[in-house]
């Protein structure tokens, strides 16, 4: 069954600094992978997606993250993190073969000191 | 436009009761998927619907849990003898095209509804 890993319960960086939040998945084709954003209280806003093609993936806000096949990742970066990026960041595949239903990551809670 | 709306925003409700929650989906949006989120837990998959029909339930829990959508638009999830431990955020997400007919396409979600039983 497909899944999903996020290392890393808790990030804390300063702003200003760089960011990589990890994430590896178990997914038995190619797999389709989702990095989105949960501001307290709010809904999940979508910041990038992996399809096919370019492995490099660009998204909203100055997030980009690479899909790497070899290594079961699609870690999510930022060169440089705002105090406004403080949320909680959620990882997740696609599975195709069952309508696309979402298998979620545990989530990556990032703080950003000042 | 508008995004995915859920009502109410908050349920609390005593345990045994029964509740309802409901979701509207981005017009046209053809699937429907319904997803719970525990306390510290990333959302799990219930429910998805093509157009009226249920096309994968097998993320609900047990048989307490049932939803519906019978007019391919609006969806209701519904709770009977509501426990403890089905408190949670309940997510709601819509998505324009029919999963397995070419590329899928984003997911949209709802701010959820809280439910909390007491």
């Amino acid at each position: 069954a497909q899944s999903v890993t996020q290392p890393d319960i808790h990030i804390t960086v300063s702003e200003g600094a760089s960011l990589e939040l990890r994430c590896n998945y178990s997914y038995g084709a190619t797999p389709y992978l989702f990095w989105y954003v949960q501001s307290p209280g709010q809904g999940l806003q979508l910041l990038l997606k992996y399809f096919s093609g370019d492995t490099l993936v660009q998204g909203i806000k100055g997030f980009e993250a690479e899909f790497k096949r070899s290594q079961s990742s699609f870690n999510l970066r930022k060169p440089s993190v705002h105090w406004s990026d403080a949320a909680e960041y959620f990882c997740a595949v696609g599975d195709m073969e069952y309508g696309n239903k979402l298998v979620f990551g545990a989530g990556t809670i990032l703080r950003v000191k000042s | 436009g508008a995004g995915v709306s859920q009502t109410p925003s908050n349920k609390v409700t005593e345990k045994g009761k029964y509740v309802e929650l409901r979701c509207d989906p981005i017009s046209g949006h053809t699937a429907l998927y319904w997803y719970r989120q525990s306390l510290g837990q990333g959302p799990e998959f219930l429910i998805y619907f093509q157009g009226t029909g249920a096309a994968d339930d097998s993320g609900l829990p047990n048989d307490r849990f049932f939803a519906v959508r019978p007019e391919g638009s609006v969806s209701t999830l519904k709770i009977q003898r509501t426990e403890r431990g089905d408190s949670a955020v309940y997510l709601c997400a819509s998505s324009a095209k029919v999963p397995g007919q070419g590329a899928t396409d984003t997911q949209y979600f709802g701010p959820g509804t809280r439910l909390t039983v007491l």
